[in-house]
């Protein structure tokens, strides 16, 4: 069946402007979480739904970052004001367990802030 | 909190020899352990994971790891090496030091391995 998708696969945009992206789950997982691969810090946990609910918001850096899903399906992460900092690629992975022990990861959105 | 450590940024093996990838974590409590592979422009995908029961698991592609806790290691190994092996590999504990586990990753700084014909 088909896996995780992400869009767009790469972004680049001007420091200063808002982007969105875009993770659909495999279907039927509840659970879905945010990382972030970047040179300077490896791979970090951003965010974690169970569903609609993000019980789990630790690793959002900073209130630029926010995130959202709808209908326990499609999440957007939004980075508002972008720096050169966020230029990473930021992938999302699911899960159908509870503990989410399993974790099925889309290819990635490479983002650049030039 | 815990962290993974993986000592080795890069390892060069040939094609055909065996492998051994290391892996610290410092979590003192069951960790919940896996090993990923990413391949360039690709996402991660998953080798094996340790919970609990027998200290050494086997894994897709011909991998395998051993749960050392006297040693606080993992690491992942496989016998004879193929050209398409090369990627780079994490280590990552899913573990929790209190409250719920929501399954969040911890990943290792990854080694990277080259494989020479």
């Amino acid at each position: 069946g088909a896996g995780v998708s992400q869009s767009p696969s790469n972004k680049v945009t001007e420091k200063g402007k808002d982007v969105e992206l875009r993770c659909d789950p495999i279907s039927g997982h509840t659970a879905l979480y945010w990382y972030r691969q970047s040179l300077g810090q490896g791979l970090e946990f951003l965010i974690y739904f169970q569903g609609n609910s993000a019980p789990d918001k630790s690793g959002l850096p900073s209130d630029r970052f926010s995130a959202e899903r709808t209908g326990g399906s499609v999440s957007t992460l939004t980075i508002q004001r972008t720096q050169q900092e966020d230029s990473a690629v930021y992938l999302c992975a699911s899960s159908d367990t509870i503990p989410s022990y399993e974790q099925y990861f889309g290819p990635g959105t490479r983002l650049t802030v030039t | 909190a815990q962290s993974v450590t993986q000592p080795d940024i890069h390892i060069t093996v040939s094609e055909g020899a065996s492998l051994e990838l290391r892996c610290n974590y410092s979590y003192g409590a069951t960790p919940y352990l896996f090993w990923y592979v990413q391949s360039p422009g690709q996402g991660l995908q998953l080798l094996l994971k340790y919970f609990s029961g027998d200290t050494l698991v086997q894994g897709i592609k011909g991998f395998e790891a051993e749960f050392k806790r006297s040693q606080s290691s993992f690491n992942l190994r496989k016998p004879s090496v193929h050209w398409s092996d090369a990627a780079e590999y994490f280590c990552a504990d899913a573990s929790n030091a209190g409250g719920t586990s929501y399954g969040k990753l911890t990943f290792g700084q990854g080694t990277i391995l080259t494989v020479h014909p």
